[in-house]
Formats: C-alpha cells, structure tokens, sequence
C-alpha cells in the first residue's frame, strides 16, 4: 500500500528553527511536495523536490533524499505566523499526489 | 473571480438530500480535483479530471460524482448523502496532470455537515 508519515504535532519557540519529516513508501515516485495549511483555510504550496538534496527558499528549506524515502522541511527564523499544519505530499507513477496526515506545528511565544 | 471559488462556504444537510458544490476557476487549468479532509487523515482524492469531458476515480469515490462540461467548472455531486460524508470539500486546479511538478492550487473549502 501507499503510506505517508509524518509526526501528528510539534512545538517551537518563536525565533528558533524546526524541522518536520516525513516518510514515504509509494508506489513510483515522482517528486515530493510541502504545503502549509493555516487552520480554517486551504493548503498552499511550499516547495517541490524531485532531486536528492535541499532546496533553500528564504526560511524555508526542503530536503529529498530518494534512496532513503525521506524528506523533511526546515523552517528557521521561526515567527509566530508560522503556527500551521504542513502537509507532505508524495507524486505516485499514475502522477497522483498521495497526502500525509500533516504535522500541526505550534509556535510559543 | 481570481484563482479558484467554492460553493456554498458552508452548509448542514438532511441525510438522504442531494447536494452539489460548486467550483469554478479562471486559471485556465486543464485538470481539476475533488478531495475531502478529515480529522487525522490527509486529504483524499475523491474525483479527478485531466481535461475538460472527461474525469476519473480517485482514492474515495463512492457516493459522489462530477462532471466536466468545460474548462471552468467541476462540480461534485452527493446523490443521496449520509453522515459519513461530513467533511471539509476542497476542490483544486493544476495547470496539466501528468506532469509531476505542477502544483496544484486549492479553493477555500466547502464545510459540510449531513445530519
């Protein structure tokens, strides 16, 4: 079967940096998306990687490595409109996006 | 209109009612997706098309269906709900399917409650 993981909820302090991972078994891959979901809204594009390695875009970061079905997103500067879910989404051989469940990331003053 | 709309924000539906959400985009994107999201769950491809007349079944179909009679519009239909379809509808767009680097852009969410 397709499986997505990531940790159900994590807590930061303002300021610091925190990194989210994720899981993957998939049948084919095709590239490995993040998106942020703020409560009450609809999910928004982060990031996208289909290469083994990181992809910086300002305080955001995302990393793929293939070999090992793992990602994880790295947020730094970390500022209180930051608190959201972040959702991994994985691109299957039929070009698919599986979801993970999202990480609720909590931002504490 | 700009990017993707959603109809109606919300609503709470009588088990056994018929009741169709409505979404619209004016991105001129080929393919269009239904999805549901849960508590604990990730979203759920309910219904998909790859361009306009034609749709596929995703993850979670039944109980549902669409349409797509052009570019624009991709209605989901529930022909007879129940209360197991008591959900968040979100409804997204990408510019082509098949090509896996496309993002796919999401309406605001239709809130439903079928009591």
């Amino acid at each position: 079967g397709q499986n997505i993981d990531q940790p159900t909820e994590m807590t930061a302090t303002e300021g610091a940096i925190v990194q989210i991972n994720c899981t993957y078994q998939t049948s084919g891959f095709n590239g490995l998306f993040w998106y942020q979901q703020h409560a009450g809204e609809a999910p928004t594009f982060l990031s996208y990687n289909v290469l083994d390695g990181l992809e910086e875009k300002g305080r955001f970061s995302s990393f793929l490595s293939r070999s090992k079905g793992y990602s994880y997103l790295l947020l730094k500067e970390l500022q209180m409109k930051d608190s959201a879910s972040y959702l991994c989404a994985v691109t299957d051989s039929n070009y698919q996006l599986i979801w993970g469940a999202g990480t609720k990331l909590i931002i504490k003053p | 209109i700009a990017g993707i709309t959603q109809a109606p924000t919300s609503q709470i539906l009588a088990a056994g009612r018929r009741m169709t959400l409505r979404c619209t985009q004016d991105m001129r994107h080929n393919a269009m997706y239904w999805y549901r999201q849960d508590l604990g769950l990730g979203l759920r491809l309910i219904h998909y098309s790859n361009t306009a007349g034609t749709t596929g079944k995703g993850e979670v179909p039944d109980g549902y269906s669409v349409s797509r009679a052009n570019t624009d519009d991709f209605p989901l239909t529930l022909a007879s709900a129940v209360p197991s379809q008591t959900s968040v509808y979100f409804c997204a767009s990408s510019d082509s399917a098949g090509l896996a680097a496309n993002e796919q852009f999401f309406g605001p969410g239709t809130r439903l409650t079928v009591l």
